[in-house]
């Protein structure tokens, strides 16, 4: 099966920052990745798929990219606006879905 | 696009679990579904999803719940459901509806606790 590593697991930063998470895949999955935001209590929200294509609705601050080798994927979000402080989680479903262990952006 | 979740509860051990969705807003015949839980242990899970008809109609299952779980649609009524069988501990956590593989729209969840 195909692992994902998520990392870091939480990080501290400023309304305006540049945050940046990634999920490594152990083995090549192309594109097939997505990213969600999820906030206590609420279902995940979908904001990138097929690792950079950005979801309807979804702020420009928002974006998605991964290596040509198809293993490492990043999330970036530019100018960190106080609606997204939460938790972000990859998706690979390449084979065998899976998530990434999540990723808790708080304030600083 | 709206989806509804509704049958969690608890139960014990062994017991058996029907979980229901209700879907609209979207042609849902046309939809692949899927079924992602969250656990205490695990965090988001994928347990499985159905393709629409017109591409088979099957389901796949994630390892944990294989044989245990089975995910089917009513077309005719919009609606999914994930029948439970054989529950564990480890199943315990929020049961959560969504549209499409990979998952887009989300339900709100619903609850299932496994506990003696």
């Amino acid at each position: 099966d195909i692992q994902v590593t998520q990392s870091p697991s939480s990080l501290s930063a400023s309304v305006g920052d540049r945050v940046t998470i990634t999920c490594r895949a152990s083995q090549g999955i192309r594109s097939d990745l997505v990213w969600y935001q999820q906030k206590p209590g609420k279902a995940p929200r979908r904001l990138i798929y097929a690792a950079s294509t950005l979801q309807w609705g979804v702020p420009s601050r928002f974006s998605g990219s991964g290596s040509g080798s198809g293993t490492e994927f990043t999330l970036t979000i530019s100018n960190l606006q106080p609606e997204d402080f939460a938790t972000y989680y990859c998706l690979q479903h390449n084979s065998s879905p899976l998530f990434g262990g999540g990723t808790k952006v708080e304030i600083k | 696009v709206q989806l509804v979740e509704s049958g969690g509860g608890f139960v014990k051990p062994g017991e058996s679990l029907r979980l229901s969705c209700a879907a609209s807003g979207f042609p849902f015949n046309d939809a692949w579904m899927t079924w992602v839980r969250q656990t205490p242990g695990k965090g988001l899970e994928w347990v499985g999803h159905i393709k629409k008809k017109s591409d088979g109609g099957a389901a796949e299952y994630a390892a944990p719940v294989k044989g245990r779980f089975s995910i089917s649609r009513d077309d005719s009524k919009s609606s999914l459901s994930l029948e439970m069988s054989s529950l564990r501990s480890e199943d315990t956590g929020v049961y959560y509806c969504t549209t499409h593989f990979p998952p887009e729209s989300w339900g709100q969840g619903t609850m299932v606790t496994v506990s003696s």
